[in-house]
């Protein structure tokens, strides 16, 4: 089953822009967590948030957690060509064992 | 470079072959996960081992078998797999009993003919 909602779908700027991801999720959560993927690649964990945390930092990314809209945003400044990748968000429920359920994903394409 | 490693990384395999996937991590994780992802879908969980035990299977069919043979290992069989089976199959690790960071593998792409 699937937790998380991101939007948009597929987001396409310039090299230099701001990108700006949503995710939307129904249960209760320990954390929520962004991942990055490569065409056809595995995924890699870009930063996790905690349920009583607001924002957090971490280098171009900054993440910001609103408990009681059940939102996230993940906001990558100063895009590069290299970011171009599927963003997903992904949730780990309490009592969850551990595992973590996906959001659909946003497609970001960065144009040099 | 990721630290989990899955192999083979494609497989084409006939519906009535038997074939297995194979994952392999040196953290010291305790537990390991098996995705699946279809073009242009999020990866969906299909189990989860915790301490080399089966603790989450997520409804998947008897055609997929896995197994923890140690703390380092991951293997999942398969037999008479059907053409939507055909996917990206992810291998992932973390400590277990916390929602924590997924390690994830570069996948196993399978074709089923």
């Amino acid at each position: 089953s699937q937790q998380g909602e991101e939007d948009p779908q597929a987001l396409s700027i310039q090299e230099g822009e701001n990108a700006t991801m949503n995710c939307s999720y129904k249960t209760s959560i320990n954390n929520l967590q962004w991942y990055r993927q490569n065409s056809g690649r595995g995924l890699v964990h870009l930063i996790l948030i905690r349920s009583n945390e607001r924002e957090k930092h971490s280098g171009r990314l900054r993440v910001t957690l609103d408990t009681s809209k059940k939102s996230s945003s993940l906001l990558i400044t100063a895009s590069r060509a290299a970011d171009t990748a599927s963003y997903f968000c992904a949730t780990g429920s309490r009592g969850s064992q551990g595992n973590l359920i996906f959001g659909k994903g946003t497609k970001l394409s960065v144009k040099p | 470079d990721t630290e989990v490693t899955q192999t083979p990384k494609h497989l084409v395999m006939g519906m009535t072959n038997k074939k297995s996937l194979k994952c392999e991590q040196h953290m010291g994780h305790r537990a390991m996960y098996w995705y699946k992802q279809k073009a242009k879908k999020p990866p969906e969980l299909m189990f989860v081992y915790s301490y080399e035990k089966l603790s989450i299977n997520e409804s998947v069919p008897s055609r997929f078998s896995p197994e923890c043979p140690n703390s380092s290992l991951l293997n999942l069989h398969l037999h008479a797999l059907q053409p939507e089976d055909s996917a990206l199959y992810l291998c992932a690790s973390s400590q277990p009993g916390r929602t924590g960071e997924l390690f994830f593998g570069e996948g196993s792409r399978l074709t089923v003919l």
